[in-house]
């Protein structure tokens, strides 16, 4: 059975402030890595898609880096907003387009 | 926002009863998939498509079918639904076979008493 953990479960930080959120996946037959942020009553929405070993993503505020040697993934929020409160999953890509998802991280920005 | 649209977006059945949601979508991506979310555990995969007529299963596909016809729509049906097929089921759709971001519908809330 193939595992995607996502720590925390939850967060909630007050607005300003930076936060991370951690995803490990198995590191063997790698192939991507996909992170989604999830609103409450949207539909999740890609974030990015990794694939290189050290590979850094940014969109705005929000960066992604890669481990894929060691299985993990970090996303960094810097100067949290209240718009920024949302489930952040990750996903373990096996390459026939299928995703494993993790349980995701509840992240809530008190203004 | 990717043209994907779940119906019904809401719905109670009854036990036994066989139920079918269907996804459409106008992008014409060569992938769908349906997923399911519960509380406590992420979207898991229950059958997923590469094509049309060519579907396979996902890991939580007991109890479930599927049928692709049409590239722009792919069905999921509960054969006799049970309360534990009691869930939020999500369609998602991607341009390639892995290594691209998935586009997800609304949703649809399925309820079995």
């Amino acid at each position: 059975i193939l595992n995607v953990e996502q720590s925390p479960q939850s967060l909630h930080v007050q607005e300003g402030d930076s936060t991370n959120f951690t995803c490990s996946f198995p590191s063997s037959n790698f192939y991507a890595l996909h992170w989604y942020r999830w609103e409450t009553a949207k539909s999740p929405e890609a974030l990015f898609v990794m694939t290189l070993n050290g590979d850094e993503k940014k969109k705005g505020r929000i960066s992604a880096t890669l481990n894929t040697k060691e299985g993990y993934s970090y996303l960094y929020i810097k100067g949290s907003q209240p718009e920024d409160s949302a489930t952040y999953l990750c996903a373990f890509d096996r390459s026939q387009g299928n995703l494993i998802f993790g349980k995701g991280t509840k992240l809530s920005v008190k203004p | 926002d990717a043209g994907i649209t779940q119906s019904p977006r809401h719905k109670v059945t009854e036990t036994g009863t066989p139920v079918t949601l269907r996804c459409h979508q106008t992008e014409n991506h060569r992938y769908m998939y349906w997923y399911r979310q519960d509380p406590g555990h992420g979207l898991r995969l229950i059958h997923y498509s590469y094509g049309v007529k060519d579907t396979d299963k996902g890991e939580v596909s007991d109890g479930y079918s599927v049928s692709r016809s049409k590239t722009e729509d792919f069905l999921l049906t509960l054969e006799s639904a049970t309360s534990s097929q009691t869930s939020v089921y999500f369609c998602a759709i991607s341009e390639r076979q892995g290594r691209t971001e998935a586009f997800f519908g609304q949703g649809t809330r399925l309820t079995v008493v």
